[in-house]
């Protein structure tokens, strides 16, 4: 099946500085990518949708300056949480829609983010 | 948007057959059901979709009645490695400009021996 990956893995920051996360699919064309956080035992929140070359629609409740989403192509959006602080610190998944099965959503392994 | 109801958690054991229901009374014309399964720290990996009536592969079942106001996912012979969260998602993905695919609170199933 189609597959999506995260990079990093896993991340440790100190509060204040800035830290990407790459969303790529790897053998497919995404025309749409979403980015979800999740607390521990809690479900996904969807935190914005991103399509190729236009901006992302943001959920309301998360900021856009904050949580920066860029599309670049069809195999990668990126997701920089921007002055993280602990409140921060969870676990960032990201979904891509295969173009042309429009009705499957692959999700990466997911990031996990702790803002020290 | 589609809201989904699951039980918040269930228990069973080895080899036995795991029907959880999901309720999504305001489902739309275009909506599709789709089951995802979640192991922690992971993220959520596809199991089934669906439309209306019954869809089968080689892990799960889904049952969807005519109404389409709930569905339930059939697990056969679940076996240790079926503990997870399983979410049950409602929505049209191919139009993401009109509907969000949003989680619900998910069934947290636990397998024992």
């Amino acid at each position: 099946g189609a597959v999506v990956s995260q990079h990093p893995s896993w991340v440790i920051c100190k509060s204040g500085t800035s830290v990407k996360i790459e969303c790529r699919s790897l053998d497919f064309q995404a025309t749409t990518m979403f980015w979800y956080r999740q607390f521990p035992k809690q479900s996904l929140m969807l935190m914005a949708t991103s399509n190729e070359g236009s901006k992302a629609t943001y959920e309301q409740g998360v900021e856009k300056d904050k949580f920066l989403i860029n599309h670049a192509s069809l195999t990668l959006s990126t997701l920089t949480v921007t002055s993280a602080h602990p409140e921060d610190s969870s676990f960032y998944i990201c979904s891509a829609i295969l173009r042309g099965r429009d009705y499957e959503q692959y999700f990466g392994p997911g990031t996990r983010l702790t803002v020290t | 948007l589609a809201k989904t109801t699951q039980p918040i958690s269930m228990d069973s054991y080895e080899g036995q057959e795991v029907n959880i229901t999901c309720s999504h009374n305001n489902i739309a014309t275009n909506d599709y059901i789709t089951w995802y399964q979640q192991f922690p720290s992971q993220g959520p990996r596809f199991i089934i979709q669906g439309y209306k009536t019954k869809v089968t592969n080689e892990v799960a079942s889904l049952f969807i009645p005519a109404d389409r106001k709930s569905s339930t996912l059939s697990l056969p012979r679940v076996s240790l490695s079926d503990t997870a969260v399983y979410y049950c998602l409602v929505g049209d993905v191919r139009d993401s400009s009109a509907s969000k695919i949003i989680f619900g609170s998910g069934t947290r199933l636990s397998i024992r021996p």
